[in-house]
């Protein structure tokens, strides 16, 4: 079974402008999860969706957004980008069940802002 | 508030020797989930194990083992004749249980190097 996908795996942008990043999760699973990873703050959760619907949020700010699509493919996308954006961005998937499922990680998209 | 500690920032053992990672949580919850992940050079987080709050029973999955004590609120992840392989950093996460949904919270991560 294929693992989770993120596209693209590395992006330069420069400060303001907008990026959007993918992510595909593991067939027949339903919910995405969003972290951030920097040296100094480490691995951050940003949300969750499940259904379309975000289910649980980090503490970011509203730049930060997410949406999740039909077939369970979610996108994120930070506007107003700022130096401090650059990072390792991990998409997770899992199964829909009771409790907290165990999440499976992709490769991550590195973004650099200029 | 929901809080893991990994104490140990950096580990260097030579190839064969066991080595010990620590991993500390706080929560008030009764009912939760631990895992370990580990990220290898290549950025992508391997999932290691899960363990609820109710099963302190150890687990042994070939070289590596897990020691799960609920009194200390530890989670400690020992592997047993290392190899190069495994240099990686490894993390050790938590989840509360909640009416849906998940969110993982990460301690900052061991480096692991172990030298030929």
């Amino acid at each position: 079974k294929a693992g989770v996908t993120q596209t693209p795996r590395y992006l330069i942008k420069t400060r303001g402008q907008q990026v959007t990043l993918s992510c595909s999760p593991i067939s027949g699973h339903r919910s995405v999860s969003w972290y951030q990873q920097t040296p100094g703050q480490g691995l951050q959760f940003l949300f969750e969706y499940f259904s379309e619907t975000q289910r649980n949020k980090g503490n970011f700010p509203g730049r930060f957004s997410g949406r999740q699509f039909s077939n369970s493919r979610s996108e994120m996308n930070v506007s107003t980008l700022e130096l401090g954006d650059s990072a390792l961005y991990l998409c997770a998937s899992s199964l829909e069940s009771s409790g907290a499922d165990t999440q499976y990680f992709g490769p991550g998209t590195r973004l650099t802002v200029l | 508030a929901q809080k893991v500690t990994q104490a140990q920032t950096e580990i260097s053992v030579v190839e064969k020797e066991d080595v010990t990672l620590d991993c500390v949580y706080e929560t008030r919850d009764t009912t939760y989930y631990l895992f370990w992940y580990k990220q290898p050079p290549s950025g992508e987080l391997v999932f290691l194990i899960r363990r609820n709050s109710f099963d302190e029973q150890n687990e042994i999955s070939g070289r590596y083992s897990w020691n799960f004590q609920k009194s200390t609120s530890s989670f400690n992840f020992t592997i047993t004749a290392s190899q190069v392989v495994d240099s990686a950093v490894y993390f050790c996460a938590l989840d509360q249980v909640r009416q849906a949904g998940t969110a993982l919270i990460f301690g900052k991560g061991t480096t692991l190097s172990v030298s030929s």
